[in-house]
């Protein structure tokens, strides 16, 4: 199995701080990465699929970046609406596996 | 409006069975793969499950393999998950997702069921 590892775990920042998630994976799986926005309560959402591709209706602070088997998560100024939890996902083989998820709070 | 809707989570003793059941609305449901992806207290996110828009073809994680049946009713627009043999570790809220027809990524998830496995 694919082993997706997530980094940090959680966050702090401040309102219009730049924010970088990465997500690490056990082999290579370029392009198929994408990232997910979980607000508290809610359903998962796509932000990103094919690892840089922005999902329509995702607003343009979000971008994905990355290849082979890192890949980042960037929001270029966090807004009090981001505060949620970000999964990464490989679509490359089964079983298709998430990373563990990093919580975003707002300093 | 495009949605997913689950129900029949709840309180089950370890080795008792429970159904999930996820009804789908505002797309063509016969169209898409469907997937169950689950979510244990204070962990990630875990891919269950994947049966194709026909049903002609499922797919299970090694966890579930064996003890849950995933199937679809195309003329409900309903989505199912037998689950049986359940044991502590399977306590997760569960989503239904659609899986984009190209890839193996899902882009509408369901706001997920508990199910809960404790004597």
């Amino acid at each position: 199995d694919i082993q997706m590892t997530q980094s940090p775990s959680s966050l702090s920042a401040s309102v219009g701080d730049r924010v970088t998630i990465t997500c690490r994976a056990s082999q290579s799986i370029s392009p198929y990465l994408t990232w997910y926005q979980q607000k508290p309560g809610k359903a998962p959402k796509v932000l990103i699929y094919a690892a840089f591709s922005l999902q329509s209706g995702v607003p343009s602070r979000f971008s994905g970046s990355g290849s082979g088997t890192e890949f980042s998560l960037t929001i270029s100024s966090l807004q009090p609406e981001d505060v949620a939890s970000y999964h990464c996902q490989q679509s490359y083989s089964a079983p298709y596996t998430f990373g563990q998820g990093t919580k975003v709070e707002i300093k | 409006e495009v949605q997913l809707l689950e129900s029949g989570g709840g309180l089950v003793q370890p080795g008792g069975s429970l159904r999930l059941s996820c009804a789908a609305s505002g797309f063509t449901f016969s169209t898409y793969a469907m997937t169950w992806v689950r979510q244990a207290p204070g962990k990630g996110l875990e891919w269950v499950s994947t049966i194709t828009n026909s049903g002609g073809s499922t797919y299970y994680a090694d966890s579930v393999k064996g003890r849950f049946t995933v199937s679809r009713d195309n003329s409900k627009n309903t989505l199912y998950l037998q689950m049986n043999s359940l044991r502590a570790d399977d306590t997760a809220v569960y989503y239904c997702a659609k899986r984009v027809v190209t890839d193996w990524y899902f882009d509408l998830w369901g706001r997920g069921t508990l199910v809960t496995v404790s004597s």
